[in-house]
């Protein structure tokens, strides 16, 4: 069955402090890869994005993320987390052949002073 | 602002009652899609449309939802005898552009339903 796996729920991290949220995905072939956060009582903004290329992605507010093929990973990380980067962050991934997106359980972060 | 947006914003109901969610999409655009998000959980794929066609609809909608798209513009999704399980944020989501295989899906902000 096609999933994705965010094996942590929650997340707390020092502001100032690096970050790297896990997500990995159940195909064979490459699907089409996405970061979304949302914020309490919030939509869902798009951080980023792979489609082919470069495996190292960058996106919106210094987040970025690298595809690992031969883990089914595709790990977001950030350098230096703010204070407003508190928020809940997906996961999604695109099967071939399909248009629907498919989304982990999501990873809550929080982040301290 | 991804252009999407979503009416009304918050629908309390009681059970038994039906409901009807409007998105109105990025304009120009021929993709359409529906999500249910529960608390504590990602979002699930309910259906999608290309122009007025109905093109997927996902196990989760049950024969008590229906949507639609007239003229390939809005959409409404409608949910007939609610139950409380059908509490959910009900989000909808449109592409950047029009027929592509690379296309990103940008959300609205979600209608939040609450069917006591």
């Amino acid at each position: 069955a096609q999933s994705v796996t965010q094996p942590d729920i929650h997340i707390t991290v020092s502001e100032g402090a690096s970050l790297e949220l896990r997500c990995n995905y159940s195909y064979g072939a490459t699907p089409y890869l996405f970061w979304y956060v949302q914020s309490p009582g919030q939509g869902l903004q798009l951080l980023l994005k792979y489609f082919s290329g470069d495996t190292l992605v960058q996106g919106i507010k210094g987040f970025e993320a690298e595809f690992k093929r031969s883990q089914s990973s595709f790990n977001l990380r950030k350098p230096s987390v703010h204070w407003s980067d508190a928020a809940e962050y997906f996961c999604a991934v695109e099967y071939p052949g399909r248009r629907a997106l498919t989304f982990g359980s999501g990873t809550r972060l929080q982040v301290q002073p | 602002d991804t252009g999407v947006s979503q009416n009304p914003r918050h629908k309390i109901t009681k059970r038994g009652q039906n409901v009807t969610f409007r998105c109105d999409p990025i304009s120009e655009h021929n993709r359409l899609y529906w999500y249910r998000q529960t608390l504590g959980q990602g979002p699930e794929f309910l259906t999608y449309f290309q122009n007025e066609a109905q093109l997927e609809k996902s196990r989760l909608l049950s024969d008590r939802f229906s949507a639609e798209r007239p003229k390939g513009s809005f959409s409404t999704l409608e949910i007939q005898r609610t139950e409380q399980g059908d509490s959910a944020m009900y989000l909808c989501a449109s592409p950047s552009r029009g027929a592509s295989s690379t296309d990103t899906q940008y959300f609205g902000p979600g209608t939040r339903l609450t069917v006591l």
